[in-house]
C-alpha cells in the first residue's frame, strides 16, 4: 500500500532564502507525482508534474526532481517571497492500481 | 482555457438531511473526473472518479454516491448526511487518467 509522507509539516524561513520541501513515497511504482499549493479554504492549484520517466521539471523559481528508487521527490523555491506562504502538498500516482495518494502537506510560512 | 466550478462554496447542513455538490468543467472535452474529500488534520482522499458519462469508480465505501449525467458534470450526493460528511470537498479534472490534475474551488461542508 503506498503511503507518501511530507516532513517537516511545517516550516518558517525568513524571505529570499532558497528552501526546499520534502516528500517521500514507499511504492517506486508510480505513474507520476504531482505539486499543488493550496492556499487557506481554497482549491488546489498545480505546480508541477513529474512523469515517472523524468528526473526534474521546471518553472519560473520552482524546481521539482523525483527520484524512484531512493522514493523521493523535492521541491526547490530560489528566493521565496511572502506569497509563496502556503500549504504545498504532493500526490503520487500508481501504476499498479492507478490510485492517486497524498501527502499531509507542509505548511510554509515566509517571514518578510 | 479550461475552467472548473463548484456550488455551493459553503454549505451547513443538519444531521440525516440530503446533499447535492455539482462540479461543472469548461473548456475540454471527455475529461476524467474526480471527487475528493479534505478533512481537518487528514490528506486529501479520493472518493470517486470518473472516466466518461455514467461511468463512477468508487474508492471508499461510504454514504455518498456520485453520478456524472452530462460530459463535463459531475455530481456528488447523499440521501442521509453524517456528522462524519463535513469536510472540505474538491472536485478535479484531468485529460487522461495519468495526467495532470486541475482542482476547482471547493465547497466548505458543515454537518450539525
Amino acid at each position: 500500500k503506498q503511503e507518501v509522507t511530507q516532513i517537516p509539516a511545517a516550516l518558517s524561513v525568513p524571505e529570499g532564502e532558497n528552501l526546499v520541501l520534502n516528500c517521500s513515497f514507499t511504492d517506486s511504482a508510480i505513474y507520476n507525482l504531482q505539486w499543488f499549493r493550496q492556499d487557506p479554504g481554497k482549491g488546489l492549484t498545480s505546480l508541477l508534474l513529474i512523469q515517472s520517466s523524468q528526473r526534474e521539471q521546471t518553472s519560473g523559481r520552482l524546481n521539482a526532481s523525483l527520484d524512484k528508487s531512493s522514493g523521493r521527490s523535492t521541491l526547490y523555491i530560489a528566493a521565496s517571497q511572502p506569497g509563496d506562504s502556503a500549504t504545498y502538498l504532493c500526490a503520487a500516482r500508481s501504476n499498479r492500481d492507478d490510485k492517486i495518494i497524498f501527502g499531509k502537506g507542509t505548511r510554509l510560512h515566509i517571514l518578510p | 482555457s479550461q475552467t472548473i466550478h463548484q456550488w455551493p462554496a459553503t454549505l451547513v447542513q443538519p444531521v440525516g438531511s440530503p446533499l447535492s455538490l455539482e462540479c461543472t468543467v469548461e473548456g475540454t472535452s471527455n475529461p476524467n473526473l474526480y471527487w475528493y474529500r479534505q478533512a481537518a488534520g487528514r490528506g486529501l482522499q479520493l472518493l470517486f472518479y470518473s472516466v466518461g458519462i455514467g461511468q463512477i469508480s468508487s474508492e471508499v465505501p461510504q454514504n455518498l454516491s456520485a453520478s456524472r449525467p452530462q460530459d463535463r458534470q459531475f455530481i456528488l450526493s447523499s440521501k442521509k448526511l453524517l456528522l462524519s460528511d463535513s469536510g472540505f470537498y474538491l472536485c478535479a479534472w484531468s485529460v487522461r487518467r495519468e495526467g495532470e490534475q486541475f482542482f476547482g474551488p471547493g465547497t466548505r461542508l458543515t454537518v450539525l
